[in-house]
C-alpha cells in the first residue's frame, strides 16, 4: 500500500491550464478505472472533484477534468482561477482498499 | 443536506485506546459504505478503514490492521472507529467519509470536518 506519486507542486497564472499527474502500479491505478481526485483548502475537509477517472460530481465546474493512461492518472484544471489554489490528492481503488497520492500544491501566480 | 459529525478525539498516551464516533444525517446511512481517513499534521491523506453498507465486510490499511476496528450502527446512523494500542504515529485528524454512490466500489464522496487525535505522553 505505497502512496501514489504526485508532483509536490505545480503553478500557473489565472486563465492558464495545469495538469497534475498521479502514478501508481498495475495493482491500483493501472488495474481499475476507479481513480478520484480531491481538493483541500487549508484547514478544511477534502472535497471530491473527479471520480471514476473522469466523472464530475454535480456542482464541480467543467474546468476540472480527469484522464488515465496505463498506471498514471491526471487531473487538468483549465482556465485557472484564484480559488483553485489548494492541495490536490488522487486516490485509487486497490482491490478492497484505497490508496491516496502524496498530494500536490497548486499555486495560482 | 448531508452531514457527518465526528467526535471522540483527544489526547491519549501511547498504548492507550480511544473510540471515535461519526453521526450521519441527510442521507440514507444504511445504504452507503463508509470510510475513515486520517491526516497527520502537515502531511497527506491516508486511508484507514472501510465498512460496507450492512457491516458485512471491513477492510483496513496495513498500518492499523489488528489495532483498529471499524463498525457501524445503522439504527443510530452512526459510524465508529475503535483504536487500540495507539502509537505516536497515529496522531492525526481523523475524517469520517461516505461513499459517493451506492455502487461498489465507489469513490470516497462527502467528508466530515474531522476530529483530532493526539498520542503523546
Amino acid at each position: 500500500q505505497s502512496a501514489l506519486t504526485q508532483p509536490r507542486s505545480v503553478s500557473g497564472s489565472p486563465g492558464q491550464s495545469v495538469t497534475i499527474s498521479c502514478t501508481g502500479t498495475s495493482s491500483d491505478v493501472g488495474g481499475y478505472n476507479y481513480v478520484s481526485w480531491y481538493q483541500q483548502h487549508p484547514g478544511k475537509a477534502p472535497k471530491l472533484m473527479i471520480y471514476d477517472v473522469s466523472k464530475r460530481p454535480s456542482g464541480v465546474p467543467d474546468r476540472f477534468s480527469g484522464s488515465k493512461s496505463g498506471n498514471t492518472a491526471s487531473l487538468t484544471i483549465s482556465g485557472l482561477q484564484a480559488e483553485d489554489e489548494a492541495d490536490y490528492y488522487c486516490c485509487s481503488y486497490a482491490g478492497s482498499s484505497r490508496v491516496f497520492g502524496t498530494g500536490t500544491k497548486v499555486t495560482v501566480l | 443536506q448531508v452531514q457527518l459529525v465526528e467526535s471522540g478525539g483527544g489526547v491519549v498516551q501511547p498504548g492507550g485506546s480511544l473510540r471515535l464516533s461519526c453521526a450521519a444525517s441527510g442521507f440514507t446511512f444504511s445504504s452507503y459504505g463508509m470510510h475513515w481517513v486520517r491526516q497527520a499534521p502537515g502531511k497527506g491523506l491516508e486511508w484507514v478503514a472501510f465498512i460496507r453498507y450492512d457491516g458485512s465486510n471491513k477492510y483496513y490499511a496495513d498500518s492499523v490492521k489488528g489495532r483498529f476496528t471499524i463498525s457501524r450502527d445503522n439504527s443510530k446512523n452512526t459510524l465508529y472507529l475503535q483504536m487500540n494500542s495507539l502509537r505516536a504515529e497515529d496522531t492525526a485528524v481523523y475524517y469520517c467519509a461516505k461513499d459517493h454512490i451506492v455502487v461498489v466500489p465507489a469513490a470516497i464522496g462527502y467528508w466530515g470536518q474531522g476530529t483530532l487525535v493526539t498520542v503523546s505522553s
